[in-house]
């Protein structure tokens, strides 16, 4: 079945670093991609998705390329602030299915210190 | 607007007792999906309605597990004679289906539940 796999964590950075969080899917069809983030004590909330092939997701600094053919949606940002410290979670939508229930992956804590 | 909510936020009950956990979705969001994340790992779907009935219910565990949305907007999960396994936080999301899968969910905060 369909699977999401990205780099176990925790990662931890200094401030103005560069970040990526390498996510890679498995999935019979075209499936739409998400990134979710987690801050402390709050709920999910979408970061940015790309919907087809080739699309670039970005948001607050974010940035997330759709890759085919080598299915993948890594996460990147040029220069990390202590305030996007939080559990970033890749995820997957089929869009071959009716239903569009998202697929996540485990989540991978980023720490960002001053 | 007023996002998705959820109640309780926690919720502690003994093993063999049955809880309910509610959630109220996004005003005209038609999709309501509930969700179950453990210790250090991603949510897991359980259940998906769009209306009032549920179109997938593929993801719930075992027949202890049900949900209903009577109306097309709250929702209730239920979960009979609860065992310690199913101590989790359980979320809900909402999105006004478009169909497609390029929907964005918007989640709610969740409720921790707890079995002692």
């Amino acid at each position: 079945g369909d699977s999401v796999t990205q780099m176990e964590g925790p990662v931890t950075l200094s401030e103005e670093a560069f970040l990526t969080i390498n996510c890679t899917y498995t999935a019979t069809g075209y499936p739409s991609l998400f990134w979710y983030v987690q801050y402390p004590g709050e709920g999910l909330q979408l970061l940015l998705k790309a919907t087809k092939a080739d699309d670039k997701g970005s948001n607050k600094g974010f940035e997330a390329t759709y890759r085919k053919e080598t299915t993948s949606f890594h996460l990147e940002k040029g220069s990390v602030q202590v305030s996007d410290s939080a559990v970033y979670f890749c995820a997957l939508s089929d869009p071959g299915g009716s239903q569009g229930n998202l697929i996540f992956g485990k989540g991978t804590k980023l720490s960002v210190k001053p | 607007g007023a996002g998705v909510s959820q109640t309780p936020s926690n919720k502690v009950t003994e093993k063999g007792k049955y809880v309910e956990l509610r959630c109220d979705p996004i005003s005209g969001h038609t999709a309501l999906y509930w969700y179950r994340q453990s210790l250090g790992q991603g949510p897991e779907f359980l259940i998906y309605f769009q209306g009032t009935g549920a179109a997938d219910d593929s993801g719930l565990p075992n027949d202890r597990f049900f949900a209903v949305r009577p109306e097309g907007s709250v929702s209730t999960l239920k979960i009979q004679r609860t065992e310690r396994g199913d101590s989790a936080v359980y979320l809900c999301a909402s999105s006004f289906y478009a169909g497609g899968g390029t929907d964005t969910q918007y989640f709610g905060p969740g409720t921790r539940l707890t079995v002692l």
